[in-house]
């Protein structure tokens, strides 16, 4: 069974430049999870769907961030205008009910210059 | 919220047995996971705790205590592989009811020959 898989890896963009970022959970998974962590720090919850709803999007940092989950399938992070601040690894997680454990992807390294 | 506390790094000999701690604050319990993470890679679940006392899985074992809000990791016949950050989550179902994990910053082990 493939795992939770993210595009790209990496990406470097520029300052006021747009980002989008993929994750393809594992099939079957309603759950899908973003989560963040910054250089030095612990790994922060951003969102959760469930199916292609937001079931709790507390965690976004701003309205500069815009997740989709249309047809409960994959799921997109877009960040638009990026600032510096956002550079981090950005993971995404998959569970089938949301008092399973979650799996995670690989994640994807943004660097915000 | 969790305050979640970890060491930020460990070192030990391989062949031996370290343990990792994690001590956390909750309001309302419901859960403590553990996951391994290689540079560059996906956070790997390890171990689940729910009730008090110790589960064992191979090389690996996770203890939890909710009265003294304290877990640990325990790695026995360490391998050079086992280099990596442990990172202990705490999920909380006073969050609305999603059941999300705070993670801590990680705990950075290095085994050396």
């Amino acid at each position: 069974e493939a795992g939770v898989t993210q595009f790209p890896s990496h990406s470097v963009i520029e300052k006021g430049q747009t980002v989008t970022l993929r994750c393809d959970p594992i099939s079957g998974h309603d759950n899908l999870y973003w989560y963040r962590r910054v250089m030095g720090k612990e790994i922060k919850f951003l969102l959760h769907f469930v199916k292609e709803s937001k079931q709790d999007e507390s965690g976004m940092p701003n309205n500069r961030f815009l997740a989709e989950r249309t047809g409960g399938t994959y799921s997109t992070l877009k960040v638009q205008p990026a600032e510096l601040e956002d550079s981090g690894v950005y993971f995404c997680a998959s569970s089938q009910e949301p008092v399973e454990t979650q799996y995670f992807g690989p994640g994807t390294r943004l660097l915000v210059l | 919220g969790q305050n979640i506390d970890q060491p930020t790094e460990m070192t030990a000999t391989e062949g031996a047995i370290v343990q990792i701690n994690c001590t956390y604050q909750t309001s309302g319990f419901n859960g403590l996971f553990w996951y391994q993470q290689h540079a560059g890679e996906a956070p790997t679940f390890l171990s689940y705790n729910v009730l008090d006392g110790l589960e064992e899985k191979g090389r690996f074992s996770s203890f939890l205590s909710r009265s003294k809000g304290y877990s640990y990791l325990l790695l026995k016949e360490l391998q050079m592989k086992d280099s990596a950050s442990y990172l202990c989550a705490v999920r909380d179902h006073a969050s609305g009811g999603s059941y999300i994990p705070t993670f801590g910053r990680g705990t950075s082990l290095i085994v050396h020959p």
